[in-house]
């Protein structure tokens, strides 16, 4: 199965900062690429779909780019509702894979 | 509106078995991918397994496989996650999910979330 690592493993930031997560995968998955945000004891929510595409309702500070193996999201000007975790998950290989997540809390 | 609901909280000992139900609502349950994912205390996100309730194909993460059996009765709109003899390391919250349409892994309905917890 495809192995998926994200760096940071946590982050603190300002309100208004730039924020930047990256995600890697261990082989090309094209874009197949998710980002979700998760807020404690909530389930996920979807983000950015096919590495770029933001879904329905999501704010347009956040952006996705990338494409084969190397995948950001970005927070362009960091909210206090933005705090949570975010994972970016595959699904170019079923069954799909998600990244180890990234915590970001405000400063 | 597409939903997903999820069955109650269980309290279960070691050994016992169990079977979580996941019930969709709102689109055409059969032609569309359910996830399974796990949450530990405290640690991300596993996914499990996945089943197209249509044929009920089912691809399971290599580190689930023979651990749980996922299932799905399309005449209930329904899909199950069960063990057949729970250990601690099964506690953990467990999510139900499927994708945005025309896609095969977008996951943008979830479950609220079933929690397991296995004590002596």
């Amino acid at each position: 199965d495809i192995q998926m690592t994200q760096s940071p493993s946590s982050l603190s930031a300002s309100v208004g900062d730039r924020v930047t997560i990256t995600c890697q995968a261990s082989q090309d998955i094209r874009d197949f690429l998710n980002w979700y945000q998760q807020k404690p004891g909530k389930a996920p929510k979807l983000l950015i779909y096919v590495a770029s595409n933001l879904q329905t309702g999501v704010p347009s500070r956040f952006t996705g780019s990338g494409s084969g193996t190397d995948f950001t999201l970005t927070i362009s000007s960091l909210q206090p509702e933005d705090v949570g975790t975010y994972y970016c998950q595959q699904y170019d290989v079923s069954p799909p894979t998600f990244g180890p997540g990234t915590k970001v809390d405000i400063k | 509106e597409v939903q997903l609901v999820q069955s109650g909280a269980e309290v279960k000992k070691p050994g016992e078995s169990l079977k979580i139900s996941c019930k969709g609502s709102g689109y055409t349950f059969h032609t569309s991918w359910i996830a399974w994912v796990r949450q530990m205390p405290g640690k991300g996100l596993e996914l499990m397994g996945i089943i197209y309730p249509g044929d009920s194909a089912t691809r399971y993460s290599p580190s689930f496989q023979g651990q749980v059996t996922i299932s799905a009765d399309k005449s209930i709109t329904t899909a199950f996650l069960q063990w057949s003899s729970l250990q601690a390391s099964d506690t953990a919250m467990y999510f139900c999910a499927t994708p945005l349409p025309g896609t095969s892994g977008a996951f943008d309905v979830w479950g609220q979330g079933t929690m397991v917890t296995v004590s002596s």
